[in-house]
């Protein structure tokens, strides 16, 4: 059983849409990070949450901690095709990272 | 952030042999990994690499099936042996940067991977 829980997993939309990518989990993190993954390269990361409620923006991207820190979320405002990849949440246990079940973004001209 | 090369890019392989991945660090980190990341699928940590030591097995990942070397703090190796169809997957070498508290990993950084088909 995967310890975060991404949906979805998979979605394709047209250029301009917007989206939000949920990360889910019963424990409690004292943080969480967002990567973006594409074709042929590793992740990379995009952002580290570590307070509860927190909203971070990256550009187009926010991504929020849940206020239990169970939980966060990225969205995205008018997607473009460059915004194309796996995105994954991920937590930082002692000393190792371990990844959400990741969401496929396909954006579309 | 430190700079990963992983060779080699790609291969294909006959079952039942075996692959040797190595991965070369531009300076020197205390933390390395190696994942795997199976077609269309998140990455799953293998194992942690250690210096001079055994590495450090995830469940469901064994030495015998992936024996890995670390002997230097800038280059590992992960090896997959007795190859399967199964074994067809991105296998990915990550780094990470301790924090000054000398206790938590600040940041991890990863190789572009290599892709592995076994026929």
């Amino acid at each position: 059983t995967q310890l975060l829980e991404q949906s979805p997993q998979f979605l394709s939309i047209q250029e301009g849409e917007n989206l939000t990518v949920y990360c889910n989990s019963s424990s409690v993190f004292s943080s969480l990070q967002w990567y973006r993954q594409e074709p042929g390269e590793g992740p990379v990361l995009l952002v580290t949450v570590v307070t509860g409620g927190e909203v971070k923006k990256l550009k187009r991207l926010t991504f929020q901690f849940g206020d239990a820190r169970k939980d966060s979320s990225l969205h995205i405002t008018a997607a473009q095709p460059g915004d194309t990849g796996l995105y994954l949440c991920a937590y930082a246990g002692f000393q190792k990272l371990v990844f959400g079940t990741g969401t496929r973004l396909l954006v579309s001209p | 952030s430190a700079v990963i090369s992983q060779k080699p890019s790609r291969d294909i392989c006959q079952r039942g042999t075996s692959l040797t991945i190595q991965c070369q660090v531009d300076s020197q980190v205390t933390m390395m990994f190696w994942y795997r990341q199976q077609p269309g699928q998140s990455l799953t940590l293998i194992a942690t690499a250690n210096q001079g030591s055994e590495a450090t097995y995830e469940s469901g990942f064994v030495i015998d099936k992936f024996p890995i070397s670390r002997p230097n703090l800038t280059f590992s190796t992960l090896t997959v042996s007795n190859m399967s169809p199964e074994d067809s997957s991105i296998y990915l070498c990550s780094v990470g940067v301790i924090g000054t508290g000398g206790r938590t990993v600040q940041g991890y950084t990863f190789g572009s991977g290599t892709r592995l088909t076994v026929v």
